[in-house]
């Protein structure tokens, strides 16, 4: 059964501060994997999707890993800024055969960057 | 713009009620999927619809109803079957149900008492 870890459960840095967060899956049967921000109370946005054959995926401070035979990605983000402040949530989409519908989503890092 | 507009923000409602959740996109995406999320829990699939008029159980449909009459909405009711209704519900939406990105609603709170 696949299960998606993400620790720390909570980090604070800096402003200006490069950073990593890291997300570890059991199953390395994927078919790809995504990350989002979730702010307060609203709903998921989507950061980057690494599919299974990449080893990365870059949108401007942000940069996502994939190294799918140890069942890690990582998300770094450059020169935080307060505005960076949400919780990011892994998910990953099991390659049973195939892909499928069901997205496994690990419960999320809180990133506090103090001003 | 376009996007998953989800109706209403908050929702209270007495137990043993059934309440409808709304969750409209414009994005013209297939497929459509409804999550539940709990303090300290990832994210769970209730149910999701790759094309009008079929859906599919998730992981925790015991309890939920859902339609897919038009494309563009998917409304969940929780009916008074579910054991423990009150949770954040998010809606999302994808181009294709397998390789492209989920986007997703602003999530409706519902209480129940």
């Amino acid at each position: 059964k696949q299960e998606v870890t993400q620790i720390p459960a909570a980090l604070s840095v800096p402003e200006g501060e490069n950073l990593v967060l890291n997300c570890s899956f059991t199953d390395s049967a994927i078919y790809n994997l995504q990350w989002f921000r979730q702010d307060p109370g609203k709903g998921l946005t989507s950061l980057l999707l690494i599919q299974s054959s990449q080893r990365e995926q870059t949108s401007g401070r942000l940069n996502a890993s994939l190294d799918k035979s140890s069942g890690r990605s990582t998300l770094y983000i450059a020169a935080s800024q307060p505005g960076d402040s949400a919780t990011y949530l892994c998910a990953v989409r099991p390659n049973y055969g195939g892909a499928t519908n069901k997205l496994i989503f690990g419960t999320g890092t809180l990133l506090a960057v103090q001003p | 713009d376009g996007g998953i507009t989800q109706s209403p923000k908050y929702l209270f409602r007495k137990e043993g009620q059934n309440v409808t959740l709304s969750c409209e996109q414009n994005l013209n995406h297939d497929a459509m999927y409804w999550y539940r999320q709990d303090p300290g829990q990832g994210l769970r699939l209730i149910y999701y619809s790759q094309i009008v008029n079929d859906f599919q159980k998730g992981d925790i449909a015991e309890g939920y109803s859902v339609s897919r009459e038009k494309k563009e909405s998917f409304p969940l009711t929780v009916t008074s079957a579910q054991k423990n209704p009150t949770a954040f519900y998010l809606c999302a939406s994808s181009i294709s149900p397998y390789y492209s990105p989920l986007h997703f609603g602003n999530g409706t709170r519902l209480t129940v008492t």
